[in-house]
């Protein structure tokens, strides 16, 4: 089955704290995955993307095949990283169809 | 913001009452998509499009049906609308060509059924 799992539904972290969101996922195929951010009163906003190996905003998120998981890091959290944050899992690479983990809204407290 | 808009942003209905929402797109993206967002299971496409006329079913279809007459406007209509179906709905659209595929996503529209 196609699944993306986020187990943390809050993680609350203090201002200069490292930062973890959790990603698993189940799929068969070669994954194909993203991570999505809803700041306050913003819109959806792609975050970063695992094929690309880029940092964003101090984010990193590293695909590990093995244990299934496409964890999201930051070594330094700022309150302004607080938002909801998505994992993503591509299924289909014709029409971009993407499954959505349940969210984890991430706490930064000054 | 990608030039994309949702209407109404948000809407009050009752029970058994037929609901259509509204997405428009001035990016001219082959792809789109409507999305629920309920806590507990984050967002779950419903339906999405290929193309004008092509649609085809997401995971949580039953009880929505859409339509794409024209490459800009993608409608979602809850043919009876029910209390299980109060959520906030996403519009996305993604262009084709440029995997993996970034979607874009408009502001939102709250319904509530009452």
């Amino acid at each position: 089955a196609q699944r993306v799992t986020q187990p943390e539904k809050l993680l609350s972290v203090f201002k200069g704290a490292p930062v973890e969101l959790k990603c698993n996922y189940s799929y068969s195929g070669s994954p194909e995955l993203f991570w999505y951010v809803q700041y306050s009163r913003q819109r959806l906003q792609l975050l970063l993307r695992h094929i690309s190996r880029e940092s964003i905003k101090g984010f990193t998120a590293d695909l590990n095949k093995g244990e299934t998981s496409f964890h999201l890091k930051k070594p330094f959290a700022q309150e302004e990283d607080s938002a909801m944050y998505y994992c993503a899992l591509e299924i289909s690479g014709n029409t971009g169809k993407l499954i959505f983990g349940q969210g984890t809204t991430l706490q930064v407290k000054p | 913001d990608a030039g994309i808009t949702q209407s109404p942003r948000h809407k009050v209905t009752e029970t058994g009452t037929p609901v259509t929402l509204r997405c428009h797109q001035t990016e001219n993206h082959r792809y789109m998509y409507w999305y629920r967002q309920d806590p507990g299971h984050g967002l779950r496409l419903i339906h999405y499009s290929y193309g004008v006329k092509d649609t085809d079913k997401g995971e949580v279809s039953d009880g929505y049906s859409v339509s794409r007459s024209k490459t800009e406007d993608f409608l979602l209509t809850l043919e009876s609308a029910t209390s299980s179906q109060t959520s906030v709905y996403f519009c996305a659209i993604s262009e084709a060509g440029q995997q993996p595929y970034e979607q874009y996503f408009g502001p939102g529209t709250r319904l509530t059924v009452t």
